[in-house]
């Protein structure tokens, strides 16, 4: 079965610095996906960031990296020059992606919450 | 905006009744995933269906029931509602069912009060 862990229930980051949102996963397939979603007070999840399991490269979109450690199961969400509207719950996910019965479905951690302070 | 909506966005209702909540997917995806997210079991996987067909159940009570038409909108029917059932319910969808890289984009969720 997949597990996925965030053990930081809440980060605090000054304003325009760098932060580190910690993942570790747990599964027995080969071939799987690793998310990160952002969910504001609103409620809304919004899709930051995708890394593959055979992806050499770490993944980057904008501000957002994910720093992918695969020996260590580690898939950790870096937010460069932080801003005020990036204060959220962030949620790690993982989903196998060769087939199977658990293929397609996301399994989430239980997020870390993100205050930017001014 | 991801392009998925869901209706409707606030519902409070007795236990006992029954609801219907309605999710219309990104145009061009397939695949649709419901979710429900509580405080004590976090945000959990329901159902998934692709293209009208059942493709993957999670920890979906027999209570709750759900499909897709042939348009490709959804709809999860809960009944015999539970003050436990409270929750924000999510619907995604995604363009094919599964495979590599192939994003979930989040409508954004029915929240469903049971009294």
């Amino acid at each position: 079965a997949q597990k996925i862990t965030q053990t930081q229930p809440g980060m605090f980051v000054q304003e325009k610095e760098a932060v580190t949102l910690d993942c570790t996963y747990d599964t027995s397939d080969q071939s799987y996906g690793l998310f990160w979603y952002k969910q504001p007070s609103s409620g809304e999840m919004i899709f930051l960031i995708y890394q593959g399991s055979y992806d050499e490269q770490n993944a980057t979109e904008g501000r957002y990296s994910l720093n992918f450690q695969k020996a260590r199961k580690s898939a950790n969400l870096v937010i460069s020059a932080s801003q005020l509207g990036d204060s959220a719950m962030y949620f790690c996910a993982m989903r196998e992606e060769a087939g199977g019965t658990s293929y397609g479905k996301l399994t989430f951690g239980q997020g870390t919450i993100l205050t930017v302070h001014p | 905006d991801s392009g998925v909506t869901q209706t409707p966005k606030h519902l409070i209702t007795a236990t006992g009744q029954r609801v219907t909540l309605r999710c219309s997917p990104r145009s061009g995806d397939l695949s649709v995933y419901w979710y429900q997210q509580s405080l004590d079991q976090g945000l959990q996987f329901l159902i998934q269906y692709y293209n009208g067909e059942e493709r993957a159940k999670g920890n979906i009570l027999e209570r709750f029931s759900a499909q897709q038409f042939p348009d490709l909108h959804s709809e999860l029917n809960l009944s015999s509602l539970e003050l436990g059932d409270s929750a924000l319910y999510f619907c995604a969808s995604s363009v094919e069912a599964g495979g590599v890289a192939d994003t979930q984009y989040f409508g954004p969720g029915t929240r469903l009060t049971v009294l």
